[in-house]
């Protein structure tokens, strides 16, 4: 089955303790992209990435890193996660070696910053 | 101003009613515009894409209009299932691709 795995699915954490949420892909998408949902603001990019080691920076790109060192995974580190970091994460992934349009999503993150 | 706004609702509406949402985009460099359905904090699904002629996919009809940077989403015979939050999306080439989402427009059918 064509999908986007994000793992973990939920995960409660405390200030600084570095984590990472990993995303996988099996449809051999070269873009993948991170994005955060917060109440009233809707998604917003993280970053993203066209193909391996090609990476950059989305709109609220502070107080995360990203990897693309094999096609169909792109992990989200928080190296010293900050309440504010506190939403749920949706990663997802898209078709060619042009951004299409139609993103495919994981089924998200929830990450609470204690 | 953000870049791509939509009138937040709720729309309440009774089953078999038409409904209409807008969104308007502020970046006239924006390239490919697209409607995402999200269920209740699950994760987005593409609805349709959004062509400058009108694209109609069953009882869905979007428009695009470029120079009032405006989009639109036509829902015709609401059945109770098309309750769901409506995201209006936009990408910009920077040399990367960016995508904007809107917050959404949430509706609700009601029997």
């Amino acid at each position: 089955e064509a999908q986007v795995t994000q793992n973990p699915r939920y995960l409660i954490t405390v200030t600084g303790k570095k984590l990472t949420v990993t995303c996988s892909q099996n449809m051999n998408h070269e873009y993948m992209s991170w994005y955060r949902q917060d109440p009233g603001l809707g998604l917003r990019q993280i970053y993203y990435s066209m193909n391996v080691e090609v990476t950059d920076k989305g709109d609220v790109p502070e107080g995360y890193k990203v990897s693309r060192k094999e096609k169909r995974n792109f992990p989200l580190i928080l190296e010293s996660p900050s309440p504010n970091q506190t939403s749920l994460y949706f990663c997802a992934s898209s078709p060619g070696d042009r951004y299409t349009g139609e993103l495919f999503f994981g089924e998200g993150s929830r990450l609470t910053v204690l | 101003r953000k870049e791509v706004e939509q009138d937040p609702g709720p729309f309440n509406v009774p089953e078999g009613a038409t409904v209409a949402f807008n969104c308007t985009y502020s970046n006239s460099a924006s390239q490919s515009f697209f409607w995402y359905r999200q269920d209740c904090r699950k994760e987005p699904k593409l609805l349709m894409s959004v062509y400058s002629s009108g694209n109609e996919d069953g009882r869905f009809t979007a428009q695009l209009n470029r120079a009032s940077q405006y989009i639109s989403l036509l829902i015709r015979d609401s059945k109770l299932s098309d309750s769901a939050t409506y995201l209006c999306v936009v990408s910009l080439n920077t040399g990367g691709f960016k995508t904007i989402f809107g917050a959404g427009t949430r509706l609700f059918v009601k029997a």
